[in-house]
This record gives structure tokens, C-alpha cells and sequence, in this order.
């Protein structure tokens, strides 16, 4: 299958700093990437949708000026968390649809520590 | 809104029995749905998938099956080992009208030696 990778896997970062975290297709052009969270024991929730060349669309509740997301290039998506709480650590998730069609791959997951 | 519910949200099997996970869609514009495997720590990974215009498809020791009329579509695990632990997500995806997909709340999937 198509291979999504994700940088870095682990990080640690001071309150009131910045992050960011890379999402890249490595194999394929992803003109639509996708951003997820997710909490201990719980599912993915979709934080927002990445078009290539254009504004990211955020789900309800996501705050888009906390949560940057940035997608320059056909395989390449970065998500960069400003002014990061203790309350953002989290596991970050990415994924990318492959062409026109349905099928979507996911990265390895970024695990954020804020302390 | 549209939604996709997953069953069971915890399942403990003994190593070589079958495990079954249920789910069921809500939008009849779906017409595709992935199953992805997450072991701790990492991403979902793409295990098995089926559209719309199959009803069962068969991968070594998982099989999908999907029931348009009824909205239902299952996973099947076969002979099941302990490195078959893990969760399990279904979900529904369409691209006729926007694209979307949505996924099921996870099975944590325990397979006992």
C-alpha cells in the first residue's frame, strides 16, 4: 500500500512554544490530507481536512489559529501546534487520500508531550 | 448526522478462534468501507476493503462482508493469533457529493494464548 510518513514520532516541548509536525506521501501525490487526534483508548477524531493549495477546512471546535496546518505541496502537510498547554498532549495523526478515490492511508502517529 | 456504529467495543478471544466485528452506516452514499488495524503507539494501518458493488472479499485469514440493503458490513478474523491484538476501526467513505469519511469508535481486539 501506499506509505504515509510522519515526523518527528516523539516530542517534547516547553508551555507557551510552538510545534510542528510533518505529514508526507511518500509514494503518491495527496491532494487532500487529514488531521487527527487522539485521546487514550478512544477513536480518531478528524481535527481538519488539508487541501493542497488551499485553506484548511477545521471541524467544529477546532481552533484553527492554534492548530496550523499548512499544505504546500501535492505530498507534503504540516500541522503546527502555537503556543502548545499541557492540555494539547496528545497522539497527532495524519492521513492522505490516495487519488480521486476513496482510499486513505494513514502516517505513524506523533506523540506530543507539552510540559 | 451520518455516523457509523461499531460492535463489539471490546472482544476476548482464545488463540485459533474466530473474532467477528459488526458495523452499520448511515449513509446510503457510502461506497466504500476500510477496515484499519492500530496497535499501541502507532497509526491505523489499511488491513482489508470493499466497495459497494462486492459483497465479500477474502484476505488470507480476513474476510469483509457487506450488506448494502441492510448497512451493515463486517470483519472476519479466521484462526486468530495473539499478534492479532490490537483495535480495529471500520468506517464508511463516499466521494459522490463531497468527500467524507467516518469512522467507527474501535473494537479492542484481545486474542488470548
Amino acid at each position: 500500500g501506499a506509505v504515509v510518513s510522519q515526523h518527528p514520532s516523539r516530542v517534547i516541548c516547553k508551555s507557551g512554544t510552538s510545534v510542528k509536525i510533518e505529514c508526507r506521501s511518500l509514494d503518491f501525490q495527496a491532494t487532500t490530507m487529514f488531521w487527527y487526534r487522539q485521546f487514550p483508548k478512544q477513536s480518531l477524531m478528524l481535527m481538519a481536512t488539508s487541501n493542497e493549495g488551499s485553506k484548511a477546512t477545521y471541524e467544529q471546535g477546532v481552533e484553527k489559529d492554534k492548530f496550523l496546518i499548512n499544505h504546500a505541496s501535492l505530498t507534503l502537510s504540516t500541522l503546527t501546534v502555537t503556543s502548545a498547554h499541557p492540555e494539547d498532549s496528545s497522539f497527532y495523526i495524519c492521513s492522505a487520500r490516495v487519488g480521486p478515490g476513496n482510499t486513505i492511508y494513514f502516517g505513524e502517529g506523533s506523540w506530543l508531550t507539552v510540559v | 448526522g451520518e455516523n457509523v456504529e461499531q460492535h463489539p467495543s471490546t472482544l476476548s478471544v482464545q488463540e485459533g478462534d474466530s473474532a467477528v466485528i459488526k458495523c452499520t452506516y448511515s449513509d446510503s452514499a457510502s461506497n466504500y468501507f476500510p477496515w484499519y488495524k492500530q496497535e499501541l503507539g502507532k497509526g491505523p494501518q489499511l488491513i482489508i476493503d470493499i466497495r459497494s458493488n462486492v459483497g465479500e472479499k477474502k484476505d488470507q485469514r480476513i474476510a469483509v462482508t457487506l450488506n448494502k440493503t441492510a448497512k451493515h458490513f463486517s470483519l472476519h478474523i479466521t484462526e486468530t493469533q495473539p499478534e492479532d491484538s490490537a483495535v480495529y476501526f471500520c468506517a464508511a467513505s463516499r466521494h459522490t457529493g463531497g468527500f467524507k469519511t467516518i469512522f467507527g469508535a474501535g473494537t479492542r481486539l484481545f486474542v488470548k494464548a
